[in-house]
């Protein structure tokens, strides 16, 4: 069965600090796509990546990179010089390409980035 | 920018009473999901659908039900309400098999 867990639980850092948010995922699938999603304090998910299981580079974009690591299951989220806005619930995600293509999530960490 | 709306954003509730969640999406998008999300922040799936007259229960037990009668449109009903439903329901679609998912502001349920 597939899982993901973010063991972080809340994270409190001061803006223009790096900060990374770590996620680790188990499926049995050899392809499968994770996810990471921001909720901001007004509820709505917002998208951030989507990345599959054949595709380990990491990508930057603008502030935020990832970082995909098959050998530890993991997809770690890094915002580089954090900003107030940059405060949310971060979620990563999982889904199987051979399963119900459910979209299964971690628990969340709260980023909380202080003035 | 996503097209997937939920009515209403904020609900109170007196207990036994019967609700229904709306939720719309002009995506064209096949798949829909409900999720429940708790004060402790984590999503738990609660009903899917793959298209039009398809419905299937997630991985939290949940007394709702849902429809698919029309691609763009998946609403959730309570016939009872209860304060153990007290939640935040979000509703989310996506086009094809692993692609991302495009929520809606949820709506949060308040059951007295």
């Amino acid at each position: 069965a597939q899982k993901v867990t973010q063991a972080q639980t809340e994270i409190s850092v001061v803006e223009k600090e790096d900060v990374t948010l770590d996620c680790v995922y188990e499926t049995r699938d050899t392809t499968y796509y994770l996810f990471w999603y921001k909720q901001p304090p007004s509820g709505e998910l917002v998208f951030l990546i989507r990345r599959n299981s054949f595709d380990e580079q990491n990508e930057i974009s603008g502030r935020y990179s990832w970082n995909f690591q098959k050998s530890t299951s993991s997809f770690n989220f890094t915002i580089t010089a954090s900003q107030v806005v940059d405060s949310a619930v971060y979620f990563c995600a999982l889904s199987e390409y051979g399963g119900s293509e459910k979209l299964v999530f971690g628990k969340g960490t709260k980023l909380t980035v202080n003035p | 920018e996503a097209d997937i709306y939920q009515t209403p954003r904020y609900l109170v509730i007196g207990t036994g009473k019967k609700i229904t969640l709306e939720c719309s999406q002009t995506m064209g998008h096949d798949k829909m999901y409900w999720y429940q999300q708790d004060p402790g922040m984590e999503l738990h799936l609660i009903h899917y659908s793959y298209g039009v007259n398809s419905t299937e229960k997630g991985d939290l037990s949940s007394e709702s039900t849902v429809s698919r009668i029309r691609t763009e449109h998946f609403p959730l009903t309570l016939e009872s309400a209860r304060p153990s439903h007290t939640s935040q329901y979000l509703c989310a679609s996506s086009s094809d098999r692993n692609t991302e998912a495009f929520f809606g502001q949820g709506t949060r349920l308040t059951v007295v």
